[in-house]
């Protein structure tokens, strides 16, 4: 497949386990948040957004939660499983401005 | 299947040797973008077209051209490609210019590899 990064920040969980990923957004006027997964191969998918007005937001064994204070976000997958090994993106948006993405952290799931 | 299609998915080429990279969304989507993506360097849009006829640039427009005839197309156009240019290209689209939302739908990618 083909490769995405090189140096990616790599975070190795065990199936079953929760995972949290994290991402430092640069523009505090960014009022809209997306995290997105790419697996091996494949074009970036959509997992789940938040707005800059909500602090959570729950999907289906996703939870995004967004800290304006510190400029962070974070997706928390609940009960990893192999099919969750991917890179995961962030991405930041401000008003109608264009998506600006983070770097990526690569996900994998040892059994 | 609604799905954003692009070709080819993998291309070695010379310096020099022009070569196109075709998108087509089958979503009738407005919007339509191209990024590069590059270890260590992200996603980096190169050029996007809020809808037909209505092109511009991105971060990283220098060397590529675009162009919007039709809503379903937004071909990638690399006149003089030289090594620099070497990277993974994504063609994406989303419903609504100017929408709050942000969900683009990627295509598979095309490898590109100028010698």
């Amino acid at each position: 497949g083909e490769s995405v990064g090189l140096h990616l920040p790599t975070l190795s969980v065990q199936e079953g386990d929760n995972s949290i990923i994290n991402c430092a957004y640069s523009n505090s006027a960014s009022d809209y948040f997306i995290w997105y997964k790419q697996e091996s191969g494949k074009g970036p998918q959509f997992i789940i957004d938040i707005r800059s007005n909500m602090d959570k937001r729950q999907g289906q064994r996703v939870t995004v939660l967004l800290n304006k204070t510190v400029k962070h976000l974070s997706l928390q997958i609940a009960a990893t499983q192999p099919g969750d090994s991917a890179v995961y993106f962030c991405a930041e948006k401000s008003g109608t401005d264009k998506l600006i993405f983070g770097t990526g952290t690569r996900l994998q799931v040892f059994p | 299947e609604a799905q954003v299609t692009q070709n080819p998915r993998y291309l070695i080429t010379v310096t020099g040797k022009k070569l196109t990279v075709t998108c087509s969304q089958n979503m009738n989507h407005e919007y339509m973008s191209w990024y590069r993506q590059d270890p260590g360097l992200g996603l980096r849009q190169i050029y996007y077209s809020m809808n037909v006829e209505v092109t511009d640039k991105g971060d990283v427009p220098e060397g590529y051209k675009v162009s919007r005839k039709e809503k379903r197309n937004f071909p990638l156009i690399l006149e003089s490609p030289s090594p620099n240019q070497t990277s993974l290209y994504f063609c994406a689209s989303t419903p609504t210019s100017g929408s709050h939302t942000g969900e683009l739908f990627f295509g598979e990618g095309s490898r590109l590899t100028v010698l």
